[in-house]
């Protein structure tokens, strides 16, 4: 079943715009990640951020954690059209083995 | 090496062919995963394999049929599919939990782009 639900579903921006999308969960979490998938592809870890972490940077990455409000959001910065992809919130309940639980997406297009 | 390799591409099958997919990694990694993705929806977790032994089985049809000959290697056995069987079917791997819970990033393959006519 699916733990987290992404917001918006797809997103259009122009190049050098930034991009936000959020994730919200139901459970509590051990950590939360975000993937990136092109289309038709695997999915890429862009990074992860643990329970007891509130923001994360890495590149043109911001990531902040919620965890009293159980959500999450990813900030792509000076967006490129090479960022055009699904973009995934993975959530990583205790007692859940090895289970990820994947976020619905959000779709983003960056028009150069 | 950070790459899991999934063979083949591209794969069409009639429902009553029997066929197999394919998973390789060779990050030392203890965990495995299968993953069936429809268009436009994340993935759905259908196994998980720790330590070579099937530790979690989503609920899935018997038509699905998962092995794990080493720890490099991941296989899925396909048999008697439907038409709604047709997606992307991805191959995850991670560290396992020797990693640690922090460790449970994982490394996607490619994907099998199955079509069942």
């Amino acid at each position: 079943s699916q733990q987290g639900e992404e917001d918006p579903q797809a997103l259009s921006i122009q190049e050098g715009e930034n991009a936000t999308m959020n994730c919200s969960y139901k459970t509590s979490i051990n950590n939360l990640q975000w993937y990136r998938q092109n289309s038709g592809r695997g999915l890429v870890h862009l990074i992860l951020i643990r329970s007891n972490e509130r923001e994360k940077h890495s590149g043109r990455l911001r990531v902040t954690l919620d965890t009293s409000k159980k959500s999450s959001s990813l900030l792509i910065t000076a967006s490129r059209a090479a960022d055009t992809a699904s973009y995934f919130c993975a959530t990583d309940p205790p007692a859940a083995g090895n289970k990820l639980t994947f976020g619905g997406g959000t779709r983003v297009l960056v028009k150069p | 090496d950070t790459e899991v390799t999934q063979t083949p591409k591209h794969l069409v099958m009639g429902m009553t062919n029997k066929k197999s997919l394919k998973c390789e990694q060779h990050m030392g990694h203890r965990a495995m995963y299968w993953y069936k993705q429809k268009a436009k929806k994340p993935p759905e977790l259908m196994f998980v394999y720790s330590y070579e032994k099937l530790s979690i089985n989503e609920s899935v049809p018997s038509r699905f049929s998962p092995e794990c000959p080493n720890s490099s290697l991941l296989n899925l056995h396909l048999h008697a599919l439907q038409p709604e069987d047709s997606a992307l079917y991805l191959c995850a791997s991670s560290q396992g939990l020797a990693g640690g819970r922090a460790k449970n990033i994982q490394y996607f393959g490619a994907g099998t782009r199955l079509s069942v006519l």
